[in-house]
């Protein structure tokens, strides 16, 4: 299958810090989306990107398609406690979805 | 929005018995449904992509006659796990396509295995 390659593979941050992890891939994916995974949950999407250099928000969640449409990246601005969770980045290609290794956030009161 | 239930949550089965696993979209049809395994700390890896009417397409090194999908209705997609070994536990999640939506990829909650 495809290999989706995650950074940073964990991160323990300050409350209030802002977050940054990224996905690349060797393979051209014509949607990136990210997802975050409570414990003994299945994922649950946060921000889906469809093009080539999109920027899109959601909350204090920004996520950018890169434009070699291999990489995408996930910001989190002004951390809070439930942020805390696992967050995959996902490729879709021929209406199959390939994961990232994966993100572990942990936030510090 | 779209809602896929998963079911059991957990289970536990003693080895050579085999466990259903069933997903359920509640509030649209799915011709297209994915299982994934998660193995702990582990990502989503692909298992099969299953399809309503036909053979489910299984990924490189997955057994198809171990893990036998099965998808008869437009709501419905059954995993079983065939004389079923501890090296099978793991969490099993599927996710289906609201086909309405653009990118209506919604997952169940999962089912966590454990085989003993």
């Amino acid at each position: 299958g495809q290999q989706l390659n995650q950074s940073p593979q964990s991160m323990f941050i300050q409350e209030g810090e802002d977050v940054s992890m990224n996905c690349t891939s060797s393979s051209i994916f014509n949607t990136w989306l990210w997802y975050k995974q409570d414990p003994g949950e299945g994922p649950v999407l946060l921000i889906a990107l469809y093009k080539a250099g999109e920027l899109t928000s959601n909350g204090r969640l920004t996520a950018q398609f890169g434009i070699t449409r291999k990489d995408s990246f996930l910001n989190i601005s002004a951390s809070i406690p439930s942020d805390v969770g696992i967050y995959f980045c996902a490729g879709r290609l021929n209406n199959q979805f390939y994961f990232g290794t994966g993100t572990s956030l942990t936030v510090i009161p | 929005g779209a809602v896929v239930s998963q079911h059991p949550s957990r289970v536990i089965c003693k080895s050579g018995t085999s466990v259903k696993i069933e997903c359920r979209s509640l509030d649209f049809q799915a011709t297209t449904m994915f299982w994934y395994r998660q193995f702990p700390k582990q990502s989503l890896m692909l298992m099969a992509t299953s399809n309503e009417g036909s053979k489910a397409t299984y990924e490189q090194g997955v057994e198809k006659d171990k893990f036998l999908i099965n998808h008869a209705s437009l709501t419905l997609s059954t995993l079983t796990v065939t004389s079923a070994h501890p090296e099978d536990s793991s969490f099993y999640i599927c996710s289906a396509r609201d086909p309405g939506r653009d990118y209506g990829y919604t997952f169940g909650s999962g089912t966590r295995l454990t085989v003993v």
